[in-house]
């Protein structure tokens, strides 16, 4: 059974720096891309970014280009999504979820959301 | 703004057919890509319901249904139940900005 279980509720102030997780079971961690999803609160989907697990290759939605970094570490079938210097902004919920295919694919699975909460 | 457009609500009393309008440009929908379809049931996770425009992953019921032409995509449901209210949201790619998602609609069952 395909599964991405990401990490656990965050609670940071402004200015702190956090790094989440996603790790995925039941299938071939490095043969499928890995994309992050932020919802803020009673808003919609918005695209961050993917990532290709074998090699790192990384691509960007311009929106979120230089406000966070994605990686992975295909030794334990785990993708990140990390933040330097949190805002009140990146108050969310973020999910990761696997592309069935390429870059024009859907994302098949999900994980079950990771709430971020930054307030002073 | 989302660079697919689709209406932020839409109702449907139990048993009718209600559909979904997700509308892109020359530079996604229009250029020949994909458009797959998500619900959303409240407090969880997106659930992948359409993908390739109009083909159901294993377990999704017929009732739910996808369509593309031009520069718009549609998602039917008929025999409306309780259940499908939730939020529904379309996806495709933008030659420009990869990955895209409309805005999203939710579905009110009266």
């Amino acid at each position: 059974e395909v599964q991405l279980v990401q990490s656990g509720a965050e609670v940071k102030k402004p200015g702190e720096s956090l790094k989440i997780s996603c790790k995925g079971s039941g299938y071939s961690f490095t043969s499928y891309w890995i994309g992050w999803v932020r919802q803020m609160p009673g808003k919609g989907l918005e695209w961050m970014g993917i990532i290709y697990p074998a090699d790192s290759d990384t691509t960007y939605s311009p929106s979120f280009q230089g406000q966070v970094t994605i990686s992975a570490d295909k030794s334990i079938s785990t993708a990140y999504l990390q933040w330097s210097s949190l805002k009140a902004s990146d108050t969310a919920m973020y999910y990761c979820a696997r592309l069935r295919g390429n870059h024009y694919s859907d994302f098949d699975y999900w994980g079950q959301g990771t709430l971020v909460t930054v307030s002073s | 703004q989302s660079v697919l457009t689709q209406p932020p609500s839409v109702s449907g009393a139990p048993g009718q057919r209600v559909t979904i309008s997700c509308t892109g440009s020359s530079s996604n929908i229009g250029a020949g890509y994909d458009v797959h379809w998500y619900q959303q049931l409240p407090g969880t996770a997106p659930k992948l319901l359409i993908y390739d425009n109009n083909n159901r992953p294993s377990g999704v019921p017929d009732r739910f249904s996808g369509s593309k032409s031009g520069t718009s995509a549609s998602l039917a449901i008929t025999g409306l139940q309780a259940e499908d209210e939730a939020d529904y949201y379309c996806q495709s790619y933008d030659s420009s900005l990869s990955v895209v998602f409309g805005g999203g609609t939710k579905l009110t069952v009266l």
